[in-house]
């Protein structure tokens, strides 16, 4: 089992252009959420997708913005990019998305906006 | 809303000395509480958690936790550390009907020295 899987793994961008990154869930998992951890903070709920919808959301803009995909696998999606978005995301698959349900979570993908 | 509070940001420790990190929560319902640990580089892995039943939980790697609920406390400890105990340590609620939505506190760097 290869876990939950993120790409890429580094990615640098300049301000107010858009980011795409990937997420495999952990084989069997049908939940995905996503988090923001910035540097020397604990990570922040963006949002839950599952049954390819967005169930859950963190204090988080528009700017963000998800998908999950059929397979379960989902993207994250920031537009307008500003120096604040710079930071760890790190996604979570969990076999269902009741308060028992232990989240998995990937490497995280780091994101570098100049 | 629920909050967790990690009061100590950094914990240095000589190597088999004992080590508590702690995690302080509010919340206006029943919650469930986790600790996460991270490796440098590396995306987080639960250390432990507290669902219901016995108030102490424990780790394959020594180490315990105890829920006190009317001092909305879940400590972490370990009689002994070792060098690679050196982390990050994240204390996590998810409310009870709430989804499996972790809030996380600030991070706990532990710095275990010979």
């Amino acid at each position: 089992d290869a876990g939950v899987t993120q790409s890429p793994t580094h990615l640098i961008k300049t301000r107010g252009q858009q980011v795409t990154l990937r997420c495999s869930p952990k084989s069997g998992h049908d939940t995905v959420s996503w988090y923001q951890q910035a540097l020397g903070q604990g990570p922040q709920f963006i949002f839950q997708y599952y049954e390819e919808e967005e169930r859950q959301r963190g204090n988080f803009p528009d700017r963000f913005s998800g998908h999950q995909f059929p397979n379960y696998s989902s993207e994250l999606n920031v537009n307008a990019l500003w120096l604040g978005d710079s930071a760890l995301y790190l996604c979570a698959s969990s076999p269902g998305h009741g308060s028992y349900n232990e989240q998995f979570f990937g490497p995280g993908t780091r994101l570098t906006v100049l | 809303a629920q909050s967790v509070t990690q009061l100590d940001s950094q914990v240095p420790v000589f190597e088999e000395a004992p080590v508590e990190l702690r995690c302080n929560y509010s919340s206006s319902v029943s919650v469930y509480l986790f600790w996460y640990v991270q490796y440098p580089n590396q995306g987080l892995q639960l250390l432990l958690k507290y669902l219901s039943g016995s108030t102490l939980v424990e780790s394959i790697n020594g180490f315990e936790a105890e829920f006190n609920k009317s001092q909305t406390s879940f400590h972490l400890r370990k009689p002994s550390v070792h060098i690679s105990d050196t982390a990050e340590y994240f204390c996590a609620v998810s409310e009870l009907g709430g989804g499996n939505k972790l809030t996380f506190g600030t991070g706990t760097q532990l710095k275990v020295e010979l």
